[in-house]
Order: C-alpha cells, then sequence, then structure tokens
C-alpha cells in the first residue's frame, strides 16, 4: 500500500517541512493534496515519470519532488499558520479513471 | 470548472438500516468516471466505489451501491445493513484532467453516524 512519514509534525512559522511518500507497487504517478479540518482534500499537484504535470492553486513556496521509484515528497518553505492540515499523498497509474489509493496522511501543525 | 457538492454535513442511520449520502457534480464531459471515498476517524482515505459514467449499469460492492443519474448530474451512495464500521467522513469525488494531470475535485463530505 502507500505509506507516508512521519504521521505528525509539528512546526513553528517561517520553517520548512519535507513530507515524504511511498506509492504502491506499479503505480507510475504520485499526487498530493491538503486536508484542512472539517473539508474535502485539495489537490495541490501531482508528479509523473519525476515531474510535475499539474498544480491546484497553490503558491510555490509548495514543490515537490518524485524520485525514480516513484516514491515522492512534498516540501513547504516559509511555513504559515494556515499550512496546518492533514497532508495527502495518493498513488495510480496514469489516465483519468484511473483509482487514487490513499496513503494515512500526515498531521501538520503550524505554530 | 468543475464542483461537487455533497448537501447533507451529517448523517445518521440506525445499525442494519439503510442510508442514502447524495452527491451532485457539474460537467461539460460526455464520458467521465465518479468515486466515493470513505474517511474513518483513522484519515485514511478508502475507495468505496467507481462509476464510469458511460456505463447505464450502477456500480455495486457488496452493501454499497450508486444511483447514478447523468442526465441530473447525481451520484448517490447507498448503504444497505448498516454496521458501526461505516461510521465514517464520505467524500464524493470528480476526477478531471488538468494542465496534464488527472486530479480529483471532492465535496465538502458527508458525516455518517451508526447508532447501535
Amino acid at each position: 500500500g502507500v505509506t507516508q512519514s512521519p504521521t505528525h509534525l509539528i512546526k513553528t512559522r517561517g520553517q520548512q517541512v519535507t513530507l515524504r511518500c511511498s506509492s504502491q507497487s506499479g503505480h507510475n504517478t504520485v499526487s498530493w493534496y491538503q486536508q484542512a479540518l472539517g473539508q474535502g482534500p485539495q489537490f495541490i499537484f501531482q508528479y509523473y515519470r519525476e515531474e510535475e504535470n499539474g498544480r491546484g492553486n497553490f503558491p510555490p513556496r509548495f514543490s515537490g519532488l518524485q524520485f525514480p521509484n516513484y516514491s515522492s515528497e512534498l516540501n513547504v518553505n516559509a511555513l504559515e499558520l494556515d499550512d496546518s492540515a492533514l497532508y495527502l499523498c495518493a498513488s495510480s497509474s496514469r489516465g483519468l479513471g484511473e483509482t487514487q489509493y490513499f496513503g494515512p496522511g500526515t498531521r501538520l501543525l503550524v505554530l | 470548472a468543475q464542483t461537487v457538492t455533497q448537501s447533507q454535513p451529517e448523517m445518521s442511520v440506525q445499525e442494519a438500516e439503510t442510508v442514502t449520502l447524495s452527491c451532485t457534480y457539474d460537467t461539460s464531459e460526455s464520458d467521465y468516471y465518479l468515486f466515493w471515498y470513505k474517511q474513518p476517524p483513522s484519515r485514511q482515505m478508502i475507495l468505496v466505489i467507481r462509476q464510469e459514467a458511460y456505463k447505464q449499469q450502477n456500480a455495486t460492492e457488496n452493501r454499497f451501491s450508486v444511483n447514478f443519474q447523468k442526465a441530473a448530474k447525481s451520484f448517490s451512495l447507498k448503504i444497505s445493513d448498516s454496521q458501526l464500521g461505516d461510521a465514517a467522513m464520505y467524500f464524493c469525488a470528480y476526477p478531471y484532467s488538468g494542465a496534464g494531470s488527472y486530479q480529483l475535485t471532492f465535496g465538502k463530505g458527508t458525516k455518517l453516524s451508526v447508532i447501535p
């Protein structure tokens, strides 16, 4: 399955954070979502073959990487209080109808 | 832009009874897919059911089924014989291709409580 680390993280405003995701075997696409408390997930960006191929309405301080083994990182610079959320990673094969399989998420708290 | 609307923030159902969660969406596409995901308190989003719009037959997965009304752009989830483990947030999601990606647009969710 999809795994994410760490499970919880506490940072202070202005710091930088890196979240990690290991995709499910056989999947070549990783998507990242931000889920604020009580809301549905919001798309951040998607990686396919180590390149970003789509971004939601998030500023450039949200960036990412995908590695040759299809695992991925989400980096957030200059953390703001509003970045406090659950960050979900989803892996899938590439295609519109392909099911995205989610990891357990990383809960980030910015103080 | 594609939108997904879940008009029931909270629902409750008696154990062993049936409940229906509503979802409407907006799209100009003719071929597309729709998903229902479940998110229990453990946080992990789990696929419940997937529907292909070009298939007239409603998708079913054990106790879970959908009522897909393409013309009305409605995609409701029916849970039969509700169990305590069904208590969770349920999200309706529409995938669309934008700027080369295949991203999910989610509704705000419906919190389902199951009463013993």
